[in-house]
């Protein structure tokens, strides 16, 4: 699996949108965008998925570059309780279950 | 509640007992796996078992053994354990291996603490 990189920590004002950054340069063309958060104590949770388009769901949206070589996750309206680790992750997925965790990003939501 | 459901919720063991963590999941998925946590590391896998089949052991030591009786159940069998192995241990499942289309859930973990 292509590594990512991630920023340590982020903060972000309770309500406003928070944007997560990840850059993954060298992801192959096969290669899905995961992310999970870990809140804290408990087990990671899957947030989205995407390989190039962007993707929306209940829980955020996912924007793709179009080279692929990062992507951006977006909490629209954060709350404290959206404070966790959160998990940006390259994976072909099927056939490939070394879903690799790296240290990802702390985001504190400030009241 | 996950659908995925581990338990003990925490534990703790001598160096020379036996125990077993248990992980149970309903949601129909084919795919099981064991991670650790260890303090301020990222997650590692342990073991991978797809249709009750183990199909991955990451170099994890014997004092580790898995066991897949059936598609919904997934213990670790715990012995001899050493300090250093006191972390969270999370059970995943997914659909198929992999996680392709849904990813993984996971359960809310063992915390074990060896003294």
């Amino acid at each position: 699996d292509a590594k990512t990189t991630q920023p340590p920590s982020m903060d972000c004002a309770e309500g406003r949108a928070a944007n997560l950054p990840c850059n993954h340069s060298t992801i192959s063309g096969n290669e899905y965008v995961y992310w999970y958060r870990q809140i804290h104590s408990q087990g990671p949770q899957y947030i989205i998925h995407g390989l190039k388009n962007n993707e929306t769901n209940e829980m955020a949206s996912l924007i793709i570059t179009e080279d692929r070589k990062s992507s951006t996750l977006i909490l629209p309206h954060a709350t404290l309780r959206d404070t966790a680790v959160y998990y940006c992750i390259v994976s072909s997925g099927a056939g490939s279950y070394q879903l690799t965790f790296g240290k990802g990003t702390k985001l504190s939501v400030i009241p | 509640e996950t659908g995925v459901t581990q338990t003990p919720r925490h534990l703790v063991m001598g160096m020379t007992n036996k125990k077993s963590l248990k992980c149970e999941q309903h949601l129909g998925h084919n795919a099981m796996y064991w991670y650790k946590q260890s303090a301020k590391k990222p997650l590692e896998l342990m073991f991978v078992y797809s249709l009750e089949e183990r199909v991955e052991n990451n170099s994890v030591p014997s004092r580790f053994s898995p066991e897949c009786p059936n598609s919904s159940h997934l213990f670790l069998h715990l012995h001899t354990l050493q300090p250093e192995d006191s972390a969270l241990y999370l059970c995943a499942s997914s659909q198929d291996i992999g996680g392709a289309n849904q990813g993984y859930t996971f359960g809310s973990g063992t915390r074990l603490t060896v003294v």
